[in-house]
């Protein structure tokens, strides 16, 4: 089946840093990629969907200033959360759509620490 | 997007059928049944999404009822590998997904 990874898997940073984070399709091409993020014991959320070449669309709430997302090529797409602030601690994960129609696969999601 | 009802926990027995239920009463012509899974601390995994008609794959079958209001995961053998939470998703060619609460599913021996 379809793979996608994701990397680092944790990450502890300082207040204040940037960190980014990356996803990667790693035996299929991904036109359209998706950013969610999970707190504890909640759902997942969306963040923005990613298309390869354009500019990503956020959803409605999620600063796009904050949290800047590039999908440069049809394998990787990046999400960098831009001075980090403990409130952004939460588990964050892509996932990728193989066709239009089709079903998405998750990464296995990285989570972010930030003292 | 579409809202949807599920219940919140299920048991079943090791071995034996699950039959997770779904409503979507509002889900509109163009929007496909998507079902995943998530172990705890993991990425969602695909489990099998259809329009109308039934699917089967490997892993489970989806119902999906004439009217397309509601629809129901089925796991043949369900093991404890399948304890997890279980979200019905309704999803246009947008792709994007919202996830609800989901089904917490507990598979017992």
């Amino acid at each position: 089946g379809a793979v996608v990874s994701q990397h680092p898997s944790r990450v502890i940073c300082k207040s204040g840093t940037s960190v980014k984070i990356e996803c990667r399709s790693l035996d299929f091409q991904a036109t359209t990629m998706f950013w969610y993020r999970q707190f504890p014991k909640q759902s997942l959320m969306l963040m923005a969907t990613s298309n390869e070449g354009s500019k990503a669309t956020y959803e409605q709430g999620v600063e796009k200033d904050k949290f800047l997302i590039n999908h440069a090529s049809l394998t990787l797409s990046t999400l960098t959360v831009t001075s980090a602030h403990p409130e952004d601690s939460s588990f964050y994960i892509c996932s990728a759509r193989v066709t239009s129609g089709g079903g998405q696969f998750f990464g296995p999601g990285t989570r972010l620490t930030v003292l | 997007d579409a809202k949807t009802t599920q219940p919140p926990s299920m048991d079943c027995a090791e071995g034996r059928a699950a039959n997770l239920p779904c409503n979507h009463s509002t889900i509109s012509g163009n929007e496909y049944v998507y079902w995943y899974r998530q172990i705890h601390s993991q990425g969602p995994q695909y489990i099998i999404h259809g329009l109308k008609n039934n699917e089967t794959n490997e892993m489970a079958s989806l119902i999906i009822t004439e009217d397309r209001k509601s629809s129901t995961l089925i796991l043949p053998h369900a093991t404890l590998r399948d304890t997890a939470v279980y979200y019905c998703i309704p999803s246009s060619n947008t792709g994007k997904l919202i996830f609800g609460q989901g089904t917490t599913l507990q598979v017992k021996p």
